[in-house]
């Protein structure tokens, strides 16, 4: 039972680039959401699913995509990346009245 | 855009001190969440709180939700170089999305 997992864990990006964060949860939730860390700033949503199909905008979604690609499994997509998205990103799943979380990838974008 | 607001941002404090930390809105929250985050980890729930009024108490740690169920604090005794870590409140929003607090860090020295 590893949770929720993520990787890559580190990444650097040229401006321009594109990658996918990949997040994947073993517990048969079927919430699942993105955030953004940045210092003094807690964490923001970018982007969550409640429901395997469905996705739904958070409190900062521009320049992400999501796929909800079945039950498990939750990807962040950077088409462009910009440096305003350097930050650390988590993945998150919800059980009952708590999200349980990943370790993280640490995404720097020059 | 809803903010919760902690206090202090950064704490240093010996072993053996008190310490309270506060997490202020202006927003209603069905019920509220502190976490803590260990450096390269995702955050980990310590306590729910849900009746305005209630009080928690997990060992050393003590939890309050304010009447309004619009603030929180959250009190260490005697404080541990073991309790060091980021401290982040979360509101529950009736829709079950978290809105996570600013942060508070603490450092405990021995």
């Amino acid at each position: 039972n590893a949770g929720v997992t993520q990787t890559p864990k580190f990444q650097v990006l040229k401006t321009g680039q594109s990658m996918t964060l990949q997040c994947a949860q073993d517990m048969n939730h079927n919430s699942m959401y993105w955030y953004r860390q940045d210092p003094g700033m807690g964490l923001r949503l970018i982007y969550y699913s409640a429901s395997e199909g469905t996705t739904d905008k958070g409190e900062v979604p521009n320049g992400y995509n999501v796929s909800r690609l079945n039950k498990r499994e939750f990807s962040l997509r950077l088409e462009s990346a910009a440096p305003s998205q350097t930050s650390v990103y988590f993945c998150a799943s919800r059980g009952y009245n708590e999200q349980f979380f990943g370790p993280g990838t640490r995404l720097t974008v020059l | 855009t809803q903010l919760l607001e902690q206090s202090p941002q950064f704490l240093s404090i010996q072993e053996g001190e008190n310490l309270t930390v506060y997490c202020n809105s202006s927003s209603v929250f069905s019920s509220l969440q502190w976490y803590r985050q260990e450096p390269g980890e995702g955050p980990v729930l310590l306590v729910t709180v849900v009746t305005g009024g209630e009080v928690k108490k997990l060992k050393r740690l003590t939890f309050q939700f304010g009447d309004a169920r619009k603030d929180s604090s959250l009190h260490i005794t005697a404080a541990q170089p073991g309790d060091t870590g980021l401290y982040l409140c979360a509101g529950v929003l009736w829709t079950d999305k978290l809105i996570f607090g600013t942060g508070t860090r603490l450092q405990v020295f021995p």
